[in-house]
């Protein structure tokens, strides 16, 4: 596609309901980064994938997140349990190689709601 | 570990006056430093980048920043701001070129421009 693409733009969930957030990447994008940014602050790291390998999981902040990349293409990142503080904007992005001077190219972004 | 702090969370200038844009880092490593601005309802886009070389680095959109190691600072610049500059910037610091490494934002700049 022309840019990533993210889905749903919004979501409300209840309290305890499970959620999944889905992002499509460039194609051909070898790398795949998701980032949390709560309201009035900047993204903050989640996960990397390389391909289809998890090779970064230092910033998921508890284990009712979870994410998968299963054939290295689409990404899914799936919050169980939700929590008023899971509200936020989840941001996913990519990289042709994924190295760190490389620009990233954002999606727009799901913003979820916890009530 | 990396951290960035933005000086201001919001800056409000006259159109055709200076934007300035301040952002400090820290960081172990010889960093590589970015800006991003984020539009409502968009995906953050990748204004400029340092890498390495030249420490005056020319953007999109007549934005330039100057990286300067002995006061850790990357700051973003414009001469003359326009209407369509309304948005949030963010600055971002990575240590490495390694594949996956993250980006650490500062928590964003909202730019207003008054007529």
């Amino acid at each position: 596609g022309a840019g990533v693409s993210q889905s749903p733009r919004y979501k409300v969930a209840k309290r305890g309901q499970d959620v999944a957030l889905r992002c499509d990447p460039i194609s051909g994008h070898v790398s795949l980064f998701w980032y949390q940014q709560a309201l009035g602050q900047g993204p903050e790291f989640l996960t990397y994938f390389q391909n289809e390998a998890q090779l970064d999981k230092s910033g998921l902040p508890s284990d009712r997140f979870f994410a998968e990349r299963p054939e290295g293409s689409v990404s899914t990142l799936k919050i169980q349990r939700t929590q008023q503080e899971d509200s936020a904007v989840y941001l996913c992005a990519s990289s042709r190689q994924g190295g760190g001077n490389e620009k990233l190219f954002f999606g727009s972004g799901t913003q979820l709601s916890v009530l | 570990a990396q951290s960035v702090t933005q000086l201001g969370s919001h800056v409000s200038v006259s159109e055709g006056a200076l934007v300035l844009l301040r952002c400090n880092y820290s960081s172990s490593v010889p960093p590589y430093l970015f800006w991003y601005v984020q539009y409502p309802n968009q995906g953050l886009q990748l204004l400029l980048k340092y890498t390495t070389g030249a420490t005056l680095v020319k953007g999109i959109n007549g934005f330039e920043a100057e990286f300067k190691k002995s006061e850790t600072s990357f700051h973003l610049t414009k001469p003359s701001a326009h209407m369509s500059d309304a948005a949030e910037y963010f600055c971002a610091v990575s240590a490495s070129r390694a594949a996956g490494n993250k980006l650490t934002f500062g928590g964003g700049t909202r730019v207003l421009v008054k007529p």
